[in-house]
């Protein structure tokens, strides 16, 4: 079973100037989740989809952020402009259900961000 | 909210079996808990989840007592390929939403 692809997997950009990252989660996976992890924290969650609806976006900073899953499969998650403390990696997940009590969740490899 | 705690740090020696607890004092009725490990330079990936008393896999053991409000995280044997961060996860019941948030997990350096 093919696991849940991301690109690129490295990216360095100046700020101001914009990014965008791609995943494709797990063939079935209803549920697709972005995640911000910078260096020695654990991940945070940025948002949450659910087929091509948003379940939860309460983190992601959307006067910068955007991320969208028109088809209900893969995903795009933009920034722009980027800002000096983006600089983090961008996980990807999927998992076959939205079920908090139970949930499991399968990531990518991630995108590493740096921004100069 | 059913936040979790669990040491920052631990370090052990090769063949040696380690035991990772994590607290969840406020963890629901229909919660399960679920670890995962994450190596440098990947995404975290599932180890194992459980209700309630023992679950075994290939990979871990996780022993949870009868008021789950604690587990642990049992790794046999280990060797150096198990230095990894390993993080504890419960259901984070808020007052609008629930959600699965990630601590900063506890980073186990094994030693030959």
């Amino acid at each position: 079973e093919a696991g849940v692809a991301q690109s690129p997997r490295y990216k360095i950009i100046e700020k101001r100037q914009s990014v965008a990252f791609w995943c494709n989660p797990i063939s079935g996976h209803a549920t697709l989740y972005w995640y911000q992890q910078i260096l020695g924290q654990g991940p945070k969650l940025l948002i949450q989809f659910q087929n091509n609806g948003v379940v939860d976006d309460s983190q992601l900073p959307k006067d910068r952020f955007s991320a969208e899953r028109l088809k209900g499969v893969d995903s795009t998650l933009k920034i722009q402009p980027a800002k000096l403390e983006d600089s983090a990696v961008y996980l990807c997940a999927s998992s076959l259900f939205a079920n908090l009590a139970k949930n499991i969740q399968y990531f990518g490899a991630g995108t590493r961000l740096s921004v100069l | 909210l059913a936040k979790t705690t669990q040491p920052i740090s631990m370090d052990s020696y090769e063949g040696q079996e380690v035991n990772i607890t994590c607290s969840h004092n406020n963890i629901a009725t229909n919660d399960y808990i679920t670890w995962y490990q994450q190596f440098p330079s990947q995404g975290p990936r599932f180890i194992i989840q459980g209700y309630k008393t023992k679950v075994t896999n290939e990979v871990a053991s996780l022993f949870i007592p009868a008021d789950r409000k604690s587990s642990t995280l049992s790794l046999p044997r280990v060797s150096l390929s198990d230095t990894a961060v390993y993080y504890c996860l419960v259901g984070d019941r808020g007052l609008r939403d629930d959600k699965i948030i990630f601590g900063k997990g506890t980073r186990l350096h094994i030693l030959p």
